[in-house]
């Protein structure tokens, strides 16, 4: 059973939209969260991340917002633009040494111009 | 800039083959990582290392072993190819984080598309 689960396998908006990608894990004991962009033929390039004592993390036009309670996290990004267009992945940790790290599917997301 | 360099960009095998995917990161890093990437899957660690000569088992060791002889080369082997190992291999590195730090990232490398025909 998958511990972090990305339950929109695509998802297509306008340039200049906001773009809302969701995240919902299992495990309890997960403490950090990260998002990973990934373009066709290259490596995952980190994004943002979050600290379970936090419940929102923002760099320019990205922001992770964190729900403990409800174990979900999201990822806004305003305004979209068309390089945005990759596949996103959500990765939990469960400790403080960097060795665990769980990725959700993946979300694809497409910026229409 | 952290530099994780994996050493083939795309191979194509035979079944039955050896393989070799070879990764190399130039940070000091003490953890480093093989992942494999498949559509509707996402990342599913293969193994991972945090020291040299040291190694474990991730979600899906079967069928793969590892290699680290030296802090900064972890390599990952497919004792005999199959059709299912086809898919996209990234290798990624993390340092330790010193005690009471924030939890670190990973660095990924470009990955290796591997097709076993």
């Amino acid at each position: 059973d998958q511990q972090v689960k990305q339950n929109s396998p695509s998802l297509s908006v306008q340039e200049g939209r906001i773009s809302i990608l969701n995240c919902d894990y299992t495990n309890s004991m997960f403490d950090y969260f990260l998002w990973y962009k990934k373009y066709p033929a290259e490596g995952p390039t980190f994004l943002i991340s979050i600290s379970s004592i936090k419940d929102k993390n923002e760099d320019g036009r990205f922001t992770v917002f964190l729900n403990k309670s409800a174990k979900h996290l999201s990822l806004h990004i305003v305004p979209s633009q068309p390089g945005d267009s990759a596949v996103y992945f959500c990765a939990a940790s469960a400790d403080n040494y960097g060795q665990n790290f769980v990725f959700g599917p993946g979300t694809r997301l497409s910026v229409l111009p | 800039d952290v530099k994780v360099t994996q050493s083939s960009r795309y191979l194509v095998k035979r079944t039955g083959e050896k393989v070799f995917l070879e990764c190399v990161q130039d940070m000091d890093h003490e953890n480093m990582f093989w992942y494999r990437q498949d559509p509707g899957l996402g990342l599913r660690l293969i193994y991972f290392s945090y020291d040299v000569k040291m190694k474990e088992k991730g979600d899906i060791p079967e069928g793969y072993s590892v290699s680290r002889e030296k802090k900064e080369r972890f390599s990952l082997i497919l004792e005999s190819a199959s059709t299912n190992q086809t898919s996209m291999y990234l290798c990624a590195s993390t340092p330790r984080p010193l005690q009471g730090a924030t939890n670190e990232k990973l660095f990924f490398g470009s990955g290796t598309q591997l097709s076993v025909l």
